[in-house]
């Protein structure tokens, strides 16, 4: 079964400090690896990664992905207060040839962030 | 606005009832998918259409069944409720099933409430 599983599950950091957010992924036929931002009701996306070691960045945050270890990390730097979220890694895998790929989400990184 | 919209917001009903929720596409999205997200279980797969069809299916149960209309509108029926089935039900839309996926754009849930 395809899992995805983050690291740490809870964060609380001072505004300005930056943070690391893992994903690792046991998945069968890898197509991409997607970041999402949760905060109260809808997650929001952040990155699409389907390349390993090419950087993709937004602003504070920046995603790379490494298809051979099986990880990805988000990075934030100099966190702001509206940084805080639940933020969801997910991994598109294809199970058998014909079918649509699927979407499996980890848990979750809740990441505070306090003045 | 993810362009996603989810009716109805709230829904509190007993058990062993029947309800439907329902999800209209953003504009152009053929493909609709239904997650479900509870406090222990984060965002769960529950099924796939894309174009009125059925390409993918998660954890769904038997008492749950869904479709996708040809205006590409969609609905969740859950039947026999129980108290475990109380969590946001998550409708998401993206604009097409390449080989790597799509990002999924989320509605903002609706959240059952089985007493």
């Amino acid at each position: 079964e395809d899992k995805v599983v983050q690291s740490p599950l809870s964060l609380v950091v001072h505004e300005g400090d930056t943070v690391t957010l893992n994903c690792s992924y046991e998945v069968t036929n890898f197509r991409s690896l997607l970041w999402y931002k949760q905060e109260k009701k809808a997650p929001t996306f952040l990155f699409m990664l389907t390349s390993s070691g090419i950087e993709k960045k937004s602003g504070r945050l920046s995603s790379i992905l490494d298809k051979k270890e099986l990880f990805s990390i988000l990075n934030i730097t100099a966190t702001q207060t509206g940084d805080s979220a639940i933020y969801l890694c997910a991994v598109f895998s294809k199970n058998r040839p014909g079918t649509a790929s699927k979407l499996t989400f980890g848990t979750g990184t809740r990441l505070q962030v306090t003045l | 606005d993810s362009g996603v919209t989810q009716t109805p917001k709230h829904l509190i009903t007993a058990t062993g009832q029947r309800v439907t929720l329902r999800c209209s596409p953003r504009s152009g999205d053929l493909s609709v998918y239904w997650y479900q997200q509870s406090l222990d279980q984060g965002l769960q797969f529950l099924i796939h259409y894309y174009n009125g069809e059925e390409r993918a299916k998660g954890n769904i149960l038997e008492r749950f069944s869904a479709q996708q209309f040809p205006d590409l509108h969609s609905e969740l029926n859950l039947s026999s409720l129980e108290l475990g089935d109380s969590a946001l039900y998550f409708c998401a839309s993206s604009a097409w099933t390449g080989a790597e996926g799509s990002p999924l754009h989320f509605g903002n849930g609706t959240r059952l409430t089985v007493t």
